[in-house]
């Protein structure tokens, strides 16, 4: 079982640079999300989908846009990327979004980006 | 809006002793509640979850968590830890009733000492 699949595993990038990072799901979810982790400050939301055509910011969307492509894709953009950026990035996915709030998130492995 | 307080950043522990990582959560609604593992270099894996009835929740490798509502807290819990405990773990809350973000905790790294 696949589950929730980003590519690439590693990127490093120098200041300015643009890149997509991409993520799929098998598991038939409707809601996607993307997430920063840095040390110190858990996860962070920085954009979400929660289902298929509609897409909204999180708590640190600045610097970054997101696509769903279709209900398995959902890639996040960085368009002139910055120092600041550096995280490791993170793609999770679950069942429904609306009103049973309670399904668990199912994450990739994410990928870690380093800009200089 | 809800907060997540996991008031340890590292938790280092004797291999065979039991251990207890604690979390409180803040908000002026019902949440439910979560804990999250992850292992090196991996994403996220669901730990438990506790959604109503028994404050008691079990979950997976032998953890489990007691959701108290007067403390407002869900720390979480294993009589004898295991090396392969070691990773970090993320307490987790998100409010009841339509779509709601997730809100984690900043984590708790544990350390199982041989």
């Amino acid at each position: 079982n696949a589950g929730v699949t980003q590519t690439p595993k590693f990127q490093v990038l120098k200041t300015g640079q643009s890149m997509t990072l991409q993520c799929a799901q098998d598991m038939n979810h409707n809601s996607m999300y993307w997430y920063r982790q840095d040390p110190g400050m858990g996860l962070r939301l920085i954009y979400y989908s929660a289902s298929e055509g509609t897409t909204d910011k999180g708590e640190v969307p600045n610097g970054y846009n997101v696509s769903r492509l279709n209900k398995r894709e959902f890639s996040l953009r960085l368009e002139s990327a910055a120092p600041s950026q550096t995280s490791v990035y993170f793609c999770a996915s679950s069942e429904r979004a609306e009103e049973s709030s309670n399904s668990p998130l199912h994450f990739g492995n994410g990928t870690r980006l380093t800009v200089t | 809006a809800q907060s997540v307080t996991q008031l340890d950043s590292q938790v280092p522990v004797f291999e065979e002793a039991p251990v207890e990582l604690r979390c409180n959560y803040s908000s002026s609604v019902s949440v439910y509640l979560f804990w999250y593992v992850q292992y090196p270099n991996q994403g996220l894996q669901l730990l438990l979850k506790y959604l109503s009835g028994s404050t008691l929740v079990k979950g997976i490798n032998g953890f489990e968590a007691e959701f108290n509502k007067s403390q407002t807290s869900f720390h979480l819990r294993k009589p004898s830890v295991h090396i392969s405990d070691t990773a970090e773990y993320f307490c987790a809350v998100i409010r009841r009733g339509g779509y709601q973000k997730v809100t984690f905790g900043t984590g708790t790294k544990l350390q199982v000492i041989p």
